[in-house]
């Protein structure tokens, strides 16, 4: 059964940069049709897609974020990661790793990780 | 980017009843269309996808319908389990893939 798990600090300095990791166990990262993402949703609010990577390399982002964010990913580690440089406490927020399904160009989330609270702040 | 709205805000629900989620689109996305519910303190899990499949493990109560901007998910007998947000998410024109706010379905 594939899982997801999101690890990293739960606390960021407002202008510093937010760093998660999601391990992926029970199914390989590099998988074909399948992409991998970032989610958040702050405190009582919406869910904001983020960005999301290929086992490639391959990314697509946000464009209210992309100016600010990164995605890796690390097969070998069967891993990938998010960067958010220049955080403020608007990107206070629970942050989802989740499998993207992308045959032909579809782009929903079929497997998520349980979430991570990140707090900016000082 | 194409702004994806929900109605009503909260839906408020007897056990055993139908509910009736609307999901409506700035502009048309086909059937590029997915519901998501999530519970709290829990992640979201995708119970729609294509505007009408039931993803896997996702109980025949739940149903989905419509193309290109207006879209409804029925739950057709409200269970425990059932109470939750909702949210509904467009792929056809991306990025942004882009989420409506939520409807939450409570206990009447």
């Amino acid at each position: 059964q594939l899982q997801l798990q999101e690890s990293g600090p739960g606390l960021v300095k407002p202008s510093e940069t937010l760093s998660l990791t999601c391990t992926v166990s029970g199914g390989s990262i590099s998988r074909s049709n399948y992409y991998w993402g970032w989610i958040r949703q702050p405190p009582g609010k919406g869910l904001e897609w983020i960005g999301s990577i290929y086992y490639s390399g391959s990314t697509y982002y946000n464009p209210s974020l992309k100016s600010r964010v990164t995605i890796s990913v690390d097969t070998a580690k069967n891993q990938f990661s998010l960067s958010l440089r220049s955080v403020t406490a608007a990107d206070t927020a629970v942050y989802y790793c989740v499998r993207v399904m992308y045959p032909t160009g579809l782009f929903y989330f079929d497997c998520w990780g349980q979430g991570t609270l990140v707090t900016v702040s000082s | 980017e194409i702004v994806m709205t929900q109605s009503p805000a909260t839906l408020s629900v007897s056990p055993g009843e139908r509910a009736t989620l609307s999901c409506r689109a700035s502009q048309s996305v086909n059937y590029n269309l997915a519901w998501y519910q999530q519970k709290p303190g829990q992640a979201p899990s995708l119970v729609i996808y294509g505007a009408s499949t039931r993803a896997t493990g996702i109980p025949a109560r739940f149903s989905g319908s419509g193309f290109g901007t207006d879209f409804t998910l029925t739950i057709s007998s409200l269970q425990s389990e059932d109470f939750a947000v909702y949210y509904c998410q467009q792929y056809n024109d991306w990025p942004p893939v882009t989420f409506g706010p939520g409807t939450t379905v409570d206990i009447k």
